[in-house]
């Protein structure tokens, strides 16, 4: 079955820089792949996805960028912010089969 | 669009009690559903999913239980509740392959 590793599992950054996450999957049929935000006592909510056919998708701050071949993908988030701190999930899916990573806790420091 | 209503928010249980925690789903049929336990500070681990009425797929072995007796309403039971219960329960709905994980907002589940 699929697995999915995620890099780092802790992240501190100034506010102001960029931060990148990574994670590496291992079923080379997974052709959707989510990440999300979850805040402290809330649930998880979507920011940003990828499809297969695409190598690249931007959203104002917020990047994710797919290497097929290699099998991993990165999320990117430019110009920090405090409200930018929270635990960061990546996903990778293929039909109903959803595995998520274990987390990235990204904590922007003013 | 697409919403998923968990409840209670929290709820305090004692150890051998037993448990019903209901999802209910808002928007285009045919879902597939998920229940996840959180532990404090973890990730989310996949306890049952279905992709349909009376269809369900156990991924951990415990004591816990759910049903699904109609297309957008995902019970997830148990008869007697452990300390190792404890966390943090969403429920999840995804329609169509390629598509995003849509969370409820979760019920807080703490075992004395």
């Amino acid at each position: 079955g699929e697995n999915v590793e995620q890099h780092p599992s802790t992240l501190s950054v100034q506010e102001g820089d960029s931060a990148v996450i990574k994670c590496t999957y291992s079923d080379s049929a997974s052709n959707y792949f989510p990440w999300y935000k979850q805040e402290l006592g809330k649930r998880p909510q979507l920011i940003i996805d990828i499809r297969s056919n695409v190598g690249e998708k931007k959203d104002q701050r917020i990047a994710v960028t797919l290497n097929k071949t290699a099998k991993h993908f990165s999320l990117h988030i430019t110009e920090t912010q405090p409200e930018d701190s929270a635990v960061y999930f990546c996903a990778a899916s293929y039909g109903q089969n959803f595995v998520f990573g274990p987390g990235t806790r990204l904590s922007v420091l003013p | 669009s697409q919403t998923i209503h968990q409840w209670p928010a929290t709820l305090v249980q004692p150890v051998g009690s037993p448990l019903s925690l209901e999802c209910t789903v808002e928007g285009t049929s045919n879902p597939n559903l998920y229940w996840y336990r959180q532990a404090a500070g973890r990730g989310l681990q996949l306890l049952f999913y279905s992709v349909g009425i009376g269809q369900i797929s156990s991924e951990v072995p415990q004591n816990l239980s759910a049903s699904r007796p109609q297309d957008r309403q995902f019970i997830l039971s148990s008869k007697k509740l452990l300390l190792s219960d404890s966390g943090f329960y969403l429920c999840a709905g995804e329609w169509g392959g390629n598509q995003p994980q849509h969370f409820g907002d979760g019920t807080r589940l703490s075992i004395l």
